[in-house]
């Protein structure tokens, strides 16, 4: 069964600086991989996925992630922090075109002034 | 559109309650799911369905029932309300199982 690992539950940034939220990934097939975030008390918005067609995939609110299957990762990057980019993330996998996506257990931003 | 919608945001049950958590979404999506969100655990799926009129179970679905009588609503069900089932409930939509999801607010559920 597919799995994924976020590493570093907290993660804080200074407003400006590069944004790297890591996530790791395991599936015995090729997977499809998303990004959520949440913010405090809403729901989950996805940010981006990934979907075979390019392994660099730009999303909402200036994120993107790279999909390197050699390190079975789909890190999140954004290279200027703004405040309102604090929130939880999760990332998620889901195997080839079914149901049963797994989700990380989230990584908390934190964007210092 | 509304999206997806969910009531009530918040309920405080006794053991051994039970209780309807409502969902209904617009989008005329065929795929629904109902997840749980437990600190620092992430987001577990319950049930999903694929349409109406069908359903199946997901990573935890013990302690739940779900029904699909038409495109826009999924309830989940719970019966005889237990502490363990004290979280954050999520029902979200989406057109494809890899388009990505819509989610929902949120039920926060306290099991007393």
């Amino acid at each position: 069964a597919q799995s994924v690992t976020q590493l570093g539950s907290h993660v804080s940034v200074s407003e400006g600086a590069l944004v790297l939220l890591r996530c790791n990934y395991s599936s015995s097939v090729p997977p499809y991989l998303f990004w959520y975030v949440q913010y405090p008390n809403q729901g989950l918005q996805l940010l981006l996925k990934y979907t075979s067609a390019a392994t660099l995939v730009k999303g909402i609110n200036g994120f993107e992630a790279e999909f390197k299957k050699s390190e079975t990762s789909f890190h999140l990057t954004k290279p200027s922090a703004h405040m309102s980019d604090a929130a939880e993330y999760f990332c998620a996998v889901s195997p080839n075109n079914n149901n049963d996506m797994r989700f990380g257990a989230g990584t908390r931003l934190t964007v210092k002034p | 559109n509304a999206g997806v919608t969910q009531t009530p945001k918040f309920r405080i049950l006794k053991i051994g309650q039970s209780m309807t958590l409502q969902c209904t979404q617009d989008m005329n999506h065929n795929y629904m799911y109902w997840y749980r969100q437990d600190p620092g655990m992430g987001l577990k799926l319950i049930y999903y369905s694929v349409g109406a009129g069908i359903t199946d179970k997901g990573e935890v679905p013990n302690g739940y029932n779900v029904s699909r009588s038409t495109t826009e609503d999924f309830p989940l069900r719970l019966e005889l309300a237990a502490p363990s089932q004290t979280s954050v409930y999520f029902c979200a939509s989406s057109y494809s199982p890899t388009s990505g999801s819509y989610f929902g607010p949120g039920t926060r559920l306290l099991v007393l």
